[in-house]
């Protein structure tokens, strides 16, 4: 137990455009979901904590209106990014917390986004 | 806020050889202490984690110890195989019953040679 999926695995858009990424748990609900960057050789970094039907909370330094982030159930968020550009190529790693219980947190294969 | 560093950034051993990461954290009041592999072009993977109740945690070839006092806690992983190869990261958090913020170390490669 405990899958996360994401789609896609790698998206390669235009300047301009917005992309959405689906983080998805499988075969558990999760109350809270978590969205990461990493760059290459780097640790992640967080960019936001989503809880289900509340609005996101995002770390500082990241941009909520540029990164939209909606947690629509107990087993999907999503993450768009809007008027994407060259500097927002990276890896992008989602993860879920099954419930109140415990926090225990697994990730999701990530999703690489190159915007050219 | 919680701040975690890990050592070392590289580490190269033989096979069947063991192989130690450590990592140190600044928040006392932190309470739980996952370890996660991570290949190249995937995400993270929950190999072992431990919570402040206990000193060490096994599950067959790997190992966590953690020493609350000195704030700091190791990874042990013995007898190793090429595909323990990868990069591996700590992580501290403060655990209040669930959707709390993880805080990563730098990560270690590891590379185990045949």
């Amino acid at each position: 137990g405990a899958v996360v999926s994401q789609h896609p695995s790698r998206v390669i858009c235009k300047s301009g455009t917005s992309v959405k990424i689906e983080c998805r748990s499988l075969d558990f609900q999760a109350t809270t979901m978590f969205w990461y960057r990493q760059f290459p050789k780097q640790s992640l970094m967080l960019m936001a904590t989503s809880n289900e039907g509340s609005k996101a909370t995002y770390e500082q330094g990241v941009e909520k209106d540029k990164f939209l982030i909606n947690h629509a159930s107990l087993t999907l968020s999503t993450l768009t990014v809007t008027s994407a550009h060259p500097e927002d190529s990276s890896f992008y790693i989602c993860s879920a917390s099954r419930t109140s219980v415990t926090d225990t947190q697994y990730f999701g294969p990530g999703t690489r986004l190159t915007v050219l | 806020g919680e701040n975690v560093e890990q050592h070392p950034s590289t580490l190269s051993v033989q096979e069947g050889d063991s192989a130690v990461i450590k990592c140190t954290y600044s928040d006392s009041a932190s309470n739980y202490f996952p370890w996660y592999k991570q290949e190249l072009g995937k995400g993270p993977q929950l190999i072992i984690d431990i919570r402040s109740n206990v000193g060490e945690k096994k599950d067959q070839r790997i190992a966590v110890t953690l020493n609350k006092t000195a704030k700091h806690f190791s990874l042990h992983i013995t007898e190793t195989q090429p595909e323990d190869s990868a990069v591996y990261f700590c992580a501290a958090s403060l655990t209040t019953g669930g959707g709390n913020k993880l805080t990563f170390g730098t990560g270690t490669q590891l590379k185990v040679e045949l």
